[in-house]
Parts: C-alpha cells; sequence; structure tokens
C-alpha cells in the first residue's frame, strides 16, 4: 500500500524556467511533509517543509504548496538551474503535537528524476 | 557543524553472516532513524532512537535490530543477512519533535 505517491518518474526542464514536481498521498492522518534532494552516491538533502495548518512555505527559489482536500502537494523550483538535477522525493509523518509518537518515521514517494537542461 | 556520518561507506557480505552499522548524528541532535532503500522498495524506515530508547520500528524482521548510546550514536545490527537485504542504509538525525530528518551518505551493503 503505497501512502505517498510521485507519479511522474522523471521531469526534463529548461535552464531558467520552472521545475514542478508533484506528489499525493493517501493517508489523512499525516500533517507533516517534506521534500529532499538527492545526488548520486550522497545522502538525501532536506529542502523544504510545511504542515497542515499552512497551504504554502517558500525558501528562496523553492515554494511547496499543500492541498490537504486533495492530498496533493506540490514542489516548485524557480528559476530552475542545472545544479538543481537530482532525484526528488516527498515525505509525509505526523506531528509530535497532533499525537503522532515518532520523530523521525517519514513515508516516501518513489521519486522523481529532474533534469534541468542548460 | 559536522552532518552525519555513516561508516563504513561500503560492506561487503556472505549470506548468513551477520553486520553492524555505525551512525554518528549531528551534535545536539538526539534523535536518530534508520531507513533503507532499494531500487524495487523505495526509502522504508527501520526504526527510530530518541534518548536511547527505540520509539517506533517499522517493518522489518527481527533480524534487524539497533541501539543508541548515551552520546546519541546509533549502530543497527542485521543478523543472518539474505540476498534480498543487499540496500543502501541510510541514517538520519533531528533535533527532535518537528524536526526535519538529515541523512548521512549511507552504507552500501552488498550480499553475495
Amino acid at each position: 500500500d503505497q501512502q505517498v505517491k510521485q507519479n511522474s518518474p522523471s521531469l526534463s526542464v529548461q535552464e531558467g524556467r520552472i521545475s514542478i514536481l508533484n506528489c499525493d498521498y493517501t493517508n489523512s492522518m499525516f500533517d507533516y511533509f517534506l521534500w529532499y534532494k538527492k545526488y548520486p552516491a550522497e545522502g538525501p538533502t532536506f529542502l523544504i517543509s510545511i504542515s497542515s495548518i499552512k497551504d504554502k512555505n517558500e525558501d528562496g527559489r523553492f515554494t511547496v504548496f499543500l492541498n490537504k482536500s486533495a492530498k496533493h502537494l506540490s514542489l516548485h523550483i524557480v528559476p530552475s538551474q542545472p545544479g538543481d538535477s537530482a532525484v526528488y522525493f516527498c515525505a509525509a509523518g505526523r506531528l509530535a503535537n497532533a499525537g503522532g509518537t515518532s520523530y523521525g518515521k517519514l513515508t516516501f514517494g518513489q521519486g522523481t528524476i529532474l533534469t534541468v537542461h542548460p | 557543524k559536522a552532518g552525519v556520518t555513516q561508516t563504513p561507506r561500503y560492506l561487503i557480505k556472505t549470506r548468513g553472516q551477520q553486520v553492524t552499522l555505525s551512525c554518528s548524528p549531528i551534535s545536539g541532535h538526539r534523535s536518530v532513524s534508520w531507513y533503507q532503500q532499494t531500487p524495487g522498495q523505495g526509502l522504508q524506515f527501520l526504526f527510530e532512537y530518541f534518548s536511547e530508547t527505540q520509539r517506533n520500528k517499522g517493518n522489518f524482521p527481527g533480524r534487524f535490530s539497533g541501539r543508541q548510546f548515551s552520546n546519541s550514536r546509533s549502530e543497527m545490527n542485521v543478523s543472518t543477512l539474505e540476498l534480498g537485504d543487499s540496500a543502501l542504509y541510510l541514517c538520519a538525525s533531528s533535533l527532535g519533535p518537528n524536526s526535519p530528518l538529515h541523512f548521512g551518505n549511507g552504507t552500501r551493503l552488498t550480499v553475495t
């Protein structure tokens, strides 16, 4: 049962344009969402997070949008740069103050390979 | 500040053997989690520790175990290795509740 899904295995974008990565979840108990970037031979690097009390969070070129009714989140990268080429994972969990007992248990999607062409 | 450090980076073991992987979290981080990454299953949660206590465990057999020491360093152990245990094992640490996980570069385990 895949509770977090990234339906696009890959995405190709031109440098300077917007990259939009999508993620769907099925478990309505999830209230904490994160995006990670992963280069080959390295561990995932944290990019940005959002809790369910918000519908948008920005950090520089990265913006995460959360649509709770659709159980959908997206990551926007503007402008895209060749160095952004990597595998992007979305992850979901439960906030500790919402009754979650786990600090480190996240459910990950399968990842989307982003390629930004110069 | 140093990141999460995992040792060794690569391991080759034979089926039936056991293995111990080590993780040093970011200084000040008391929560340590372990994940297994395989091409077929993606990133899957193994277990997590906070203040030397296992807080949660994923859906893995009892051959997978772990522990955390008083200095927050953690080890995971896999006994009676199977070919399917070949994977990238990732350790992550966080400050605590509602803080993002920060991952190490993993230990690549190959079981032959």
